[in-house]
């Protein structure tokens, strides 16, 4: 059974870079391509990027700028980073498992909430 | 960027009651790309509907959805008490990746 579990700081000051990693089991990092996605307070999902083990990375031109994402594969992690922070990248942030087959993100993990605030 | 919308923003139904579910793209999508989420409160996102039409495992049949180029539309044949919660449609094709805003099926 695959599964993913996102581990991040709970709480980051503005202009400070938040770090996020999501660790995954029951399955290879080796063979998807993994994705962020995040849910301000009572918004709707916003997608930040994905990773590949390849480095292929693609990341939401609203946030290309501040935003990293990297595969690990002696680990099978990724991570993202986002810095320059502000009140806004307050969310539940989604670690995700794009499926292929499916052109849809197809695992989640349960979310975990960064608050950005000094 | 391709913008989703959904509507109607909430609808309020009764169980056994039908629910249809509105996203509309601002320009055209690949029908492979599009996707369809559902959402209970506190809780992570589930793939439902994946290729605009095909449910994910698990789904139970009253789920169906269609359309195709800028229109597409989830229903819920027979509403359970289950479902009712917030869903997302999603596109990738054309990039970036979107979703829209959502559309809540509330008790009525």
């Amino acid at each position: 059974q695959v599964q993913l579990q996102e581990s991040g700081p709970g709480l980051v000051k503005p202009s400070e870079t938040l770090s996020l990693t999501c660790t995954v089991s029951g399955a290879s990092i080796t063979s998807y391509y993994w994705n962020w996605v995040r849910q301000a307070p009572g918004k709707g999902l916003e997608w930040i990027g994905y990773g590949h083990h390849s480095g292929s990375t693609k990341y939401n031109p609203s946030l290309k700028s501040r935003v990293t994402i990297s595969v690990d594969t002696s680990k099978n992690q990724f991570s993202a980073k986002v810095s320059s922070v502000t009140a806004a990248d307050t969310a539940v942030y989604y670690c995700a498992r794009w499926h292929s087959g499916f052109n849809a993100l197809d695992i989640w993990g349960p979310g975990t909430l960064v608050t950005v605030s000094s | 960027e391709i913008v989703l919308t959904q509507s109607p923003g909430t609808l309020s139904l009764s169980p056994g009651e039908r629910a249809t579910l509105s996203c509309r793209a601002s320009q055209s999508v690949s029908s492979s790309s599009l996707a369809w989420y559902q959402q209970k409160p506190g809780q992570t996102p589930r793939l439902l509907i994946y290729g605009t039409s095909s449910r994910a495992t698990g789904i139970p049949d009253r789920f169906s959805a269609g359309g195709s180029g800028t229109d597409f539309t989830l229903t819920i044949s027979t509403l359970e008490p289950e479902d009712f919660a917030l869903y997302y449609c999603q596109q990738y094709n054309p990039s970036p990746l979107t979703f829209g805003g959502g559309t809540k099926v509330e008790i009525k």
